[in-house]
């Protein structure tokens, strides 16, 4: 099993819909998780950490942790085009915080 | 605060060549990291530096790649004898490490350096 998973995509969502994407992780004592969007070409760019279970919100941008279920995901409100990207899903490694390890991301598309 | 830097930006060199590339992380963090990226996937850890420190390095990382640190300042990656499999995007990132689990896991990457192996 992989420490980090979430479906590739592409996930595609009219303008102005919510996008959900989703990441599960491998060690139930993971304390961390992070989104970071990755437009094409580009590097990672941060978007939201999250520790604590339930909901988180910054923007449109809204992140949901549940440790029981070892899942968090990244809701976005209100999509837009310019929210075409990737997004990556990162969570410190089994035993350690050291580095993050990251999944191979959600390609997410916003058509008008 | 201008963020992590690289260089270059673009590397294009024919196989058996070797190659380097260098950041410079964000002044106050002390610990750097570097990633590789391939088409599709998300970034791989490579080697990360606390302080002049190299306190990790991947199992996957072959002997031709090296990594420095020497000031505790930038650091440099160096790849000898590339080849075509190399061909990848280089991330490099840092943080500050504190024993906040959140913060102190935070990291910011640079722009990336590309390298195209011919």
């Amino acid at each position: 099993q992989k420490e980090v998973e979430q479906n590739s995509g592409p996930l595609s969502v009219p303008e102005g819909a919510i996008a959900s994407l989703n990441c599960t992780y491998s060690d139930r004592g993971s304390q961390s998780f992070f989104w970071y969007r990755q437009y094409s070409g580009k590097s990672p760019e941060l978007i939201m950490s999250i520790y604590s279970n339930g909901d988180k919100e910054d923007g449109r941008f809204t992140a949901q942790l549940n440790k029981a279920s070892q899942y968090v995901s990244l809701l976005i409100r209100d999509s837009q085009p310019s929210d075409s990207a990737t997004y990556l899903c990162a969570v410190p490694p089994k035993g350690g915080y050291n580095k993050l390890i990251f999944g191979a991301g959600t390609r997410l598309a916003v058509h008008p | 605060d201008t963020g992590v830097s690289q260089d270059p930006r673009h590397k294009i060199t024919k196989r058996g060549q070797n190659v380097t590339f260098r950041c410079d992380p964000i002044s106050e963090h002390n610990r750097l990291y570097w990633y590789r990226q391939t088409l599709g996937q998300g970034p791989e850890f490579l080697t990360y530096f606390q302080n002049e420190a190299q306190l990790e390095k991947s199992r996957l990382l072959s002997d031709r790649f090296s990594a420095e640190r020497p000031k505790g300042s930038f650091s440099t990656l160096e790849i000898q004898r590339t080849e075509q499999g190399d061909s990848a995007m280089y991330l490099c990132a840092s943080s500050l490490y504190t024993f906040n689990v959140v913060t102190g896991n935070t990291i910011y990457f640079g722009e990336g350096s590309w390298l195209t192996v011919v």
